[in-house]
């Protein structure tokens, strides 16, 4: 069985300073698919990017990066110029051949103008 | 385009009744998935339905069923309902063709109180 840990409960970052969250993952898959969500106070789970596994390329959306260590099980999030409506709980999630998402227990992050 | 539609948006019941929640999913996407977020658990995978049959299923006792017409939309039946069934239950669809099938979009949830 996959599991997913991201070992800080909660983080806060300064309005338009960088912030990374991490998760770390196992699994004896080869080919799988990782992501991170957020969810704001409003609960609406939001796709913040994803990544193939078969992908060297780390991916990368506007604000957001990761940072994909395959051998190491890692996937963090970067993001750049925090917004204060970045402010939300982020999940790291994997997805493998069965299809169901199994996530982390997510990350409180807080943007402090 | 119209993205996961979810309803009730909350529902409140009592011990050993049944609940009924729909979800409709992203135009075009065949798969649906149920996820409860119940406090102190974090998200769990419920049930996973594509082209009308249930395809896999979470560690949920069968009391947790659901189907899904033609439509692609999807309901997901809670029987007997117990106080710990209070949770976020959160459906997401993704899109039927193999190589899209990985990323799965969240609708808003219905929030289900058991008193």
């Amino acid at each position: 069985a996959q599991t997913v840990t991201q070992s800080q409960p909660e983080m806060s970052v300064q309005e338009a300073e960088t912030v990374t969250l991490s998760c770390t993952y196992d699994t004896s898959e080869n080919n799988y698919y990782l992501f991170w969500y957020k969810q704001p106070p409003s609960r609406q789970m939001i796709l913040v990017i994803r990544q193939e596994a078969y992908k060297q390329q780390n991916a990368t959306e506007n604000r957001f990066s990761v940072n994909f260590q395959k051998a190491a099980k890692s996937f963090s999030l970067k993001i750049s110029d925090s917004q204060l409506g970045d402010t939300a709980m982020y999940f790291c999630a994997f997805r493998g051949s069965n299809y169901k998402l199994t996530f982390g227990k997510g990350t409180l992050l807080t943007v402090n103008p | 385009e119209a993205g996961v539609t979810q309803s009730p948006t909350h529902l409140i019941k009592t011990r050993g009744q049944q609940a009924t929640l729909r979800c409709s999913p992203i135009s075009g996407h065949t798969s649906v998935y149920w996820y409860q977020q119940a406090l102190g658990l974090g998200l769990q995978f419920l049930l996973w339905y594509d082209e009308g049959e249930e395809r896999n299923r979470g560690n949920f006792p069968p009391r947790f069923s659901g189907r899904q017409f033609p439509n692609y939309s999807s309901e997901l039946n809670v029987n007997a309902l117990e106080l710990e069934d209070s949770a976020l239950y959160l459906c997401a669809s993704s899109s039927g063709t193999v190589a899209a099938q990985e990323t799965q979009y969240f609708g808003p949830g219905t929030r289900l109180l058991v008193l």
